[in-house]
Parts: C-alpha cells; sequence; structure tokens
C-alpha cells in the first residue's frame, strides 16, 4: 500500500471555480508537504504544515493530524494554475519526503 | 528568493558512461538529497546526505551510484556506469533548519 494518496489523480475544471484536491497518508508525520510541477518538470514547494491551515494568494492548504488527511484548495482557478499537484510526507525532521502520486490539474479557459 | 540549482538542465549519455549531475543547494542549508522521477511515475528517493557523509538511501541507490560535496557549495550525483533505465529526471533538494524542502529544476538524463 502506498503511504501517501491522493484523489482525484486527474481533474479539469472551468477557470473560476473553487478546486480540492485530497491526500492521505498513513504513516506519523512531522510535515506535510504540497508542491507543484509544472510541464517543464521543475518541482516548487507550496507550503510545509505541521497543523492547521496555511494560505497564500489563491492557494489554501490544510490538515487534520488526526485523521492523516490533507487538502489543497485553489479558489477563483486560473488556466496558469495548469499543473501537477503532489503531496508528500516527511516522517521526521530532515527525514526524505515520501511523495504521492500527483493530481493532473486543467483548468480550461 | 533563493533556489537550488542544478546543471546540466538535460544530458545523453551512451549506456556504460559515466555522468556527473551537479546540485548548487540553498548556503546555509544542511540536508540535501537526490530524487528522481522516471517518465509517468511519481517522484522517488534516492538518497539523503548530511555532515559529509549519507544518512539515508533507497534500495534504488546501488553501487553505481554516488553522491559527494567536494567543496562545500556543491552536491553532485555519479552515476558509473548508466543504464537505459536510469533515464529520469534527477532532483536535488535542500533543507534547512525549520524549512521546507527547495527543490532544484532538476536535470532530464536520457541513456541511448
Amino acid at each position: 500500500k502506498n503511504e501517501v494518496e491522493q484523489s482525484p489523480q486527474n481533474l479539469t475544471a472551468q477557470e473560476g471555480e473553487f478546486i480540492t484536491i485530497n491526500c492521505s497518508y498513513s504513516v506519523g508525520i512531522s510535515a506535510l508537504h504540497w508542491l507543484q510541477q509544472h510541464p517543464g518538470g521543475g518541482i516548487v514547494s507550496l507550503f510545509m504544515l505541521s497543523s492547521g491551515k496555511k494560505k497564500h494568494g489563491r492557494l489554501i492548504a490544510t490538515i487534520n493530524i488526526q485523521e492523516k488527511h490533507s487538502s489543497l484548495h485553489i479558489t477563483a482557478s486560473h488556466p496558469r494554475d495548469s499543473a501537477v499537484y503532489i503531496c508528500a510526507a516527511q516522517k521526521t525532521s530532515y527525514d526524505k519526503v515520501i511523495f504521492g502520486p500527483g493530481t493532473s490539474l486543467s483548468v480550461i479557459p | 528568493e533563493p533556489e537550488v540549482t542544478q546543471t546540466p538542465s538535460h544530458q545523453v549519455t551512451q549506456m556504460g558512461q559515466e555522468v556527473i549531475l551537479r546540485c548548487v543547494p540553498i548556503s546555509n542549508h544542511l540536508y540535501f538529497y537526490w530524487y528522481r522521477q522516471i517518465l509517468g511515475q511519481k517522484v522517488e528517493f534516492l538518497v539523503s546526505f548530511y555532515n559529509n557523509e549519507i544518512s539515508e538511501k533507497s534500495e534504488i541507490f546501488d553501487d553505481q551510484f554516488s553522491v559527494e560535496r567536494p567543496d562545500g557549495s556543491n552536491f553532485t550525483l555519479k552515476i558509473r556506469s548508466t543504464k537505459l533505465e536510469d533515464s529520469a529526471m534527477y532532483f536535488c533538494a535542500s533543507m534547512g533548519t525549520g524549512t521546507e524542502a527547495f527543490f532544484g529544476q532538476g536535470t532530464r538524463l536520457t541513456v541511448v
């Protein structure tokens, strides 16, 4: 069983829609990362969470430690948000991150 | 904005040749990592490095792989005798105290 799961695997949305990507993990963690990967391949860190909620612009990430679940929300989605969004778990500080399979998001104008 | 830089961005090599992938982590970071992503698959951990030694390595990181921090700034991944299945995107990452992981833009390795 994969230690980090994501849903949905693929998501197509109309511009302006509110988007939610879900992540569940089976291991104890010190931090949960949300990352973005564009078609060119580079990975950008969006958030690192250990509890609660973080917001950056139109992106919001939440985590429920007890339920081992995290969500990434995008408000007022835009075509430039089209990318693969990856959830990754980190068991202890400075440990490697364990990547989920990614959610491929396509936002249509 | 600090960033991790990787060179080259794309490397094509003949099977059996040695390749060295280079990374410059963020200057005050102490923890360094290599990951790889085979096309269409998820990112996999290769190795972590701290205090000038390997702190953890995956099953993928066999004897053909090695890492080094030769001069206090660069962090390199060497593949001694490349195989076709080594073709992948290789990512370097670094982490500081209490910070998120910073990833490089990756090196796309193509073994022909």
